[in-house]
């Protein structure tokens, strides 16, 4: 099972800001470092969001990401069609089998 | 370009093997660690284990649901990672995606992946 938690589902029209949660624990999210992968359909995962609110060049500054203690959150201000995909979150993980860890991914629908 | 490239996978029966290639291009493969990552009917991602480069002694790891099953390896001359499956289980089941890791953190490129399906 994902260790990290987001809810299945998203929505908003064109223009609505939307944002993404992901919760985890004091041995991830809240001590380390938060990814964000954007998945279109039929395509690989690609990375939207690193280093929990840095975006990677290319990537349009209507992404945004942001934590606070074991939660962190990603949004996408001024929703626009080609943003429908899932989103996952990722986290370094502190405990006895200390690796990355994944959420459960997040179906963003632009209405 | 950053390209990662992949090949092999398809159905096998539980028990069976299948090696997963990964060609990359578009970068120095050597300076870099390589991991792969498998998405799960129903599951999401999950991380499925790592090779580092040869400063690192190509040391490798594993998660736990694939360790002693699993491995990977590289060959830095031809810019190519594997993963070697044994000993597979229908849970094995997923799409399997080659993956770069860089200073600014983890699976920063992906593969275009590949589907592995175990079934009797």
């Amino acid at each position: 099972q994902p260790v990290l938690a987001q809810p299945p589902s998203a929505s908003g029209t064109p223009g609505q800001i939307v944002t993404i949660s992901c919760s985890g624990t004091t041995s991830n999210i809240a001590t380390n470092y938060v990814y964000w992968y954007q998945q279109l359909p039929e395509a690989a995962p690609k990375l939207l969001i690193y280093e929990t609110d840095q975006r990677p060049s290319g990537v349009p500054d209507r992404f945004s990401g942001s934590k606070s203690g074991t939660s962190a959150s990603l949004t996408i201000s001024g929703l626009r069609s080609e943003d429908e995909a899932d989103y996952y979150c990722a986290a370094w993980d502190d405990s006895l089998t200390a690796f990355y860890v994944f959420g459960s991914g997040t179906k963003v629908t632009v209405l | 370009e950053v390209q990662l490239v992949q090949s092999g996978g398809g159905s096998v029966q539980p028990g069976g093997s299948l090696r997963l290639s990964c060609v990359a291009s578009g970068f120095t493969f050597s300076d870099h660690f390589m991991d792969w990552v498998r998405k799960t009917p129903g599951k999401g991602l999950e991380w499925v284990g790592r090779i580092r480069d040869q400063g690192n002694s190509y040391t490798t790891r594993y998660a736990a649901s694939v360790k002693g099953r699993f491995s990977i390896s590289r060959d830095d001359s031809k810019n190519l990672v594997y993963l070697q499956m044994n000993s597979l289980k229908t849970e094995d089941t997923a799409i399997y995606y080659c993956t770069r890791d860089s200073p600014t953190g983890p699976f920063d490129y992906w593969g275009q992946g590949t589907l592995v399906t175990v079934s009797s």
